[in-house]
């Protein structure tokens, strides 16, 4: 079965700061990718940054990047420059290569970015 | 990415009914997913949506509980029957776009 863990169920970071969101996971299948969402208050789920077991470079989009560290099971989300509408719900989720397809959620991690 | 327009954002119901929500998207896929995420907590699957055959749920959801339609390779619809206020959750629809998966916006269910 797989897991994800998420730690910090709530984090705070100054404006214009760098924060990491911690992600670790378990599963015996080699071949899995690795996602992290953004859940405002609306209730949307967006999309923010994909890894897959596989890939050789850490994940990078725009202001995310993806700690991706294989051998400890790890996949932080590293968010540069935070902005005010950074506060929000942060996901991790993974998704096993087969046919369940499915995403196994990790319990978020609530960031507030203050002044 | 895949646009996926989820319908309605948010309803508020009496016990006793029941609610059919939308998922259209704007390309053909495969499976269509319905996940369900009760207050405070984390997103749980409700069941898989194969167009031309019979969804396939997860450990502690029933199709008589949730039925699912999928008519077609871009629609689904969820129903969530004899609601009670336990029911109150957030519904996402999901559908992946190659290896990245895409969500609705989220119908926000209240039941009273």
């Amino acid at each position: 079965a797989q897991k994800i863990t998420q730690t910090q169920p709530g984090m705070f970071v100054q404006e214009k700061e760098a924060v990491t969101l911690d992600c670790t996971y378990d599963t015996s299948d080699p071949s899995y990718g690795l996602f992290w969402y953004k859940q405002p208050s609306s209730g949307e789920m967006i999309f923010l940054i994909y890894q897959g077991s596989y890939d050789q470079q850490n994940a990078t989009e725009g202001r995310y990047s993806l700690n991706f560290q294989k051998a400890r099971k790890s996949a932080n989300l590293v968010i540069s420059a935070s902005q005010l509408g950074d506060s929000a719900m942060y996901f991790c989720a993974m998704r096993v290569t087969g046919t369940a397809s499915k995403l196994t959620f990790g319990t978020g991690t609530r960031l507030q970015v203050t002044l | 990415s895949a646009v996926i327009s989820q319908k309605p954002s948010r309803d508020i119901c009496q016990r006793g009914t029941s609610l059919t929500i939308q998922c259209q998207v704007d390309s053909q896929v495969t499976m269509m997913f319905w996940y369900r995420q009760q207050p405070g907590q984390s997103l749980t699957l409700i069941a898989t949506a194969n167009q031309g055959s019979e969804a396939t749920y997860e450990s502690g959801f029933v199709i008589d509980k949730f039925p699912i339609s999928r008519p077609n390779l871009t629609f689904s619809t969820l129903t969530v029957s004899n609601m009670s206020p336990e029911d109150s959750s957030i519904y996402l629809c999901s559908v992946y776009e190659g290896t990245e998966a895409f969500f609705g916006q989220g119908t926000r269910l209240t039941v009273v």
